[in-house]
């Protein structure tokens, strides 16, 4: 079983239509989490993170996490076609400098004009 | 964040040859990691690079096939050596942000073993 668990998509959704994108992990000791986000041909841009369970909301996104259902929530209102992009969820055990990064698999959004 | 770029860009390459990735950073930071992102599947950490320091590899990936350099704070470069097909993928640098729990990205290297 993987570690983060990520639905690849494709998911495609019209101009202005709330958009809800899920990971899952498994490991228990994850307690920060991040959502990236990849446009085709670039390296992924940090979007969100947030520590432990709770919502964290910047402009159009709400990452939400619920630590008792290992459930990452990313929702995105009134999306854009420029929110066209893969969106990669991570987790962190703790916030040590070694401690590496696990990524889902990653979900493809398409935003139709 | 810091701007991280990465050389070069793409790259196509013969079975058996080695390439050696480079990426540099716009500030100082002490720790480096290098990534691989193989189509449908997650990034996947092959190395942490600190400098002064020889790199800790992840398992599944060792030395002697991803040779890691990290000269000073702000450079390394990763190395695939003895190229397969299997090694077609893309390359990315990352660093630590200065909030511990983020890591910025650079561009990434996509290099195709043909």
């Amino acid at each position: 079983q993987k570690e983060v668990e990520q639905d690849p998509g494709p998911l495609s959704v019209p101009e202005g239509a709330i958009v809800s994108l899920n990971c899952t992990y498994s490991n228990s000791a994850f307690q920060y989490f991040m959502w990236y986000r990849q446009y085709s041909r670039k390296g992924p841009e940090l979007l969100m993170y947030t520590y432990s369970s709770g919502n964290k909301e910047d402009g159009r996104f709400t990452a939400q996490v619920d630590k008792s259902s290992k459930y990452i929530s990313l929702f995105i209102r009134d999306s854009q076609p420029s929110d066209s992009a893969t969106y990669l969820c991570a987790t962190r055990r703790g916030n040590f400098g070694n401690e590496k990064l696990t990524f889902g698999t990653g979900t493809r959004l398409t935003i139709i004009p | 964040s810091a701007v991280i770029s990465q050389k070069p860009s793409r790259d196509i390459c013969q079975r058996g040859t080695s390439l050696t990735i480079q990426c540099q950073v716009d500030s100082q930071v002490t720790m480096m990691f290098w990534y691989r992102q193989q189509p449908g599947q997650s990034l996947t950490l092959i190395a942490t690079a600190n400098q002064g320091s020889e790199a800790t590899y992840e398992s599944g990936f060792v030395i002697d096939k991803f040779p890691i350099s990290r000269p000073n704070l702000t450079f390394s470069t990763l190395t695939v050596s003895n190229m397969s097909p299997e090694d077609s993928s893309i390359y990315l640098c990352s660093v630590e942000g200065t909030r511990q729990e983020t890591q910025y990205f650079g561009p990434g290297t996509r290099l195709l073993v043909l």
